[in-house]
């Protein structure tokens, strides 16, 4: 069974603190993905990486970064949170097949 | 790049009826469309997917049809239950090529 692991499942930050938020797959998946939630919104891409030390820009990454420094990992950061990045933030892993696989979520709050 | 547009957002059915959730895409090269249900407070999991080289595909309750001509899909769940009260996305994209891009979502309500 595919686990990706997302270490903080609630965070509470104050406005212009540095967020680490990571992510483990234990699949071995060449790819993996930040996404953001939000109600309405859906889920959009922030970042994407589909090999270690590579990184692609998604749709909304602006505010973010992200480091791929082992296949399993894939990091968020947020460098200098903003009230607008309280959101739920879900990363994904995928391997040869299409499907991607959803971590439980990380809802940060920056107040 | 692709644009994928879900309607409705809110559905409410009674117990039984069957359920359609419709999603448009904007990019004719996609050729991977996955369907995915996200309980409370619990992550997104794939119900169902479907590619481009068939036009419907079933699984028990629930299917899933795509025109490629008029670049839509749709989602039909049969005999809904209340276990069925979840937010579904649509999604797609181009297999192994491009990163999943999704619908903004529907709430469906199974009222018992």
């Amino acid at each position: 069974d595919v686990k990706v692991t997302q270490s903080s499942r609630y965070l509470v930050k104050r406005t212009g603190e540095k967020v680490f938020l990571e992510c483990v797959q234990d699949m071995d998946h060449e790819n993996m993905f930040w996404y953001r939630q939000d109600p309405g919104l859906g889920l959009r891409l922030i970042y994407f990486s589909y090999d270690v030390k590579m990184k692609e820009k998604g749709d909304i990454p602006e505010g973010y970064s992200v480091s791929r420094e082992k296949k399993e990992r894939f990091s968020l950061i947020l460098e200098s949170a903003s009230t607008n990045q309280t959101s739920m933030y879900l990363c994904a892993s995928s391997g040869f097949t299409d499907t991607i696989y959803f971590g439980e979520g990380s809802w940060l709050t920056v107040v | 790049g692709e644009n994928v547009e879900q309607h409705p957002s809110t559905l409410s059915v009674q117990e039984g009826d069957s359920a359609v959730i419709k999603c448009t895409y904007s990019d004719s090269a996609s050729n991977y469309f996955p369907w995915y249900k996200q309980e409370l407070g619990k992550r997104p999991q794939l119900i169902i997917d479907i590619r481009s080289n068939v036009g419907e595909k079933k699984d028990q309750r629930i299917a899933v049809t795509l025109n490629k001509t008029a670049k839509h899909f749709s989602l039909h769940i049969t005999e809904t239950q209340p276990e069925d009260s979840a937010v579904y996305f649509c999604a797609a994209s181009i297999a192994g090529n491009t990163p999943l891009v999704f619908g903004k979502g529907t709430r469906l309500s199974v009222i018992a």
